[in-house]
């Protein structure tokens, strides 16, 4: 089955205590990416990669790592989690037709982080 | 950037009347545009979207949305609500020269009345 996993699924933590939040996909798709859900103000992209090696900075990357050693997995990190980052997290992936991505994105279940 | 505009937090209709969720962007170049849907507790699922082409698309469950250069808008629609609809309804755009970075509006819940 065609899937994005994540891991964990809620996470509550403290303050400055450094996580990571793991996402793999199954679909050998070049494209991945990271989203926070925040009530009022939708879905807003962390980070993205093209491909392994190849990560950009999205829309709100501040206070965030991510790698992409492989290309199933794409972790984000939180080296000094600090409350404003208590949010919804989701990661995606995409095939990349060409340059662009045109075709859907596909969303793994999201994980619900509290930082305390 | 890009910006996205989805007037309308909260949108109620009855069973079996049109549903209208209205979607809005910012920039000159016409992007790339993607409606997803969310089902309480799950994530994001692709409804439909409009690349290039025809300006009226289709979608899954009888959804679809014209795009109108003109007015920069790509409204979704459904002739008949049903309770299965009711969920959280995303507009979301892509620049059409990278298409890499994706611009999602602050969303819109439907409620379908029995």
């Amino acid at each position: 089955e065609a899937q994005v996993t994540q891991n964990p699924r809620y996470l509550i933590t403290v303050t400055g205590k450094k996580l990571t939040v793991t996402c793999s996909q199954n679909m050998n798709h070049e494209y991945m990416s990271w989203y926070r859900q925040d009530p009022g103000l939708g879905l807003r992209q962390i980070y993205y990669s093209m491909n392994v090696e190849v990560t950009d900075k999205g829309d709100v990357p501040e206070g965030y790592k991510v790698s992409r050693k492989e290309k199933r997995n794409f972790p984000l990190i939180l080296e000094s989690p600090s409350p404003n980052q208590t949010s919804l997290y989701f990661c995606a992936s995409s095939y990349i037709g060409g340059r662009v991505i045109t075709d859907t994105q596909y969303f793994g279940p999201g994980t619900r982080l509290t930082v305390l | 950037a890009q910006s996205v505009t989805q007037l309308g937090s909260h949108v109620s209709v009855s069973e079996g009347a049109l549903v209208l969720l209205r979607c809005n962007y910012s920039s000159s170049v016409p992007p790339y545009l993607f409606w997803y849907v969310q089902y309480p507790n799950q994530g994001l699922q692709l409804l439909l979207k409009y690349t290039t082409g025809a300006t009226l698309v289709k979608g899954i469950n009888g959804f679809e949305a014209e795009f109108k250069k003109s007015e920069t808008s790509f409204h979704l629609t459904k002739p008949s609500a049903h309770m299965s609809d009711a969920a959280e309804y995303f507009c979301a755009v892509s620049d059409r020269g990278t298409g890499n970075q994706f611009y999602f509006g602050t969303g819109t819940s439907l409620t379908v009345i029995p």
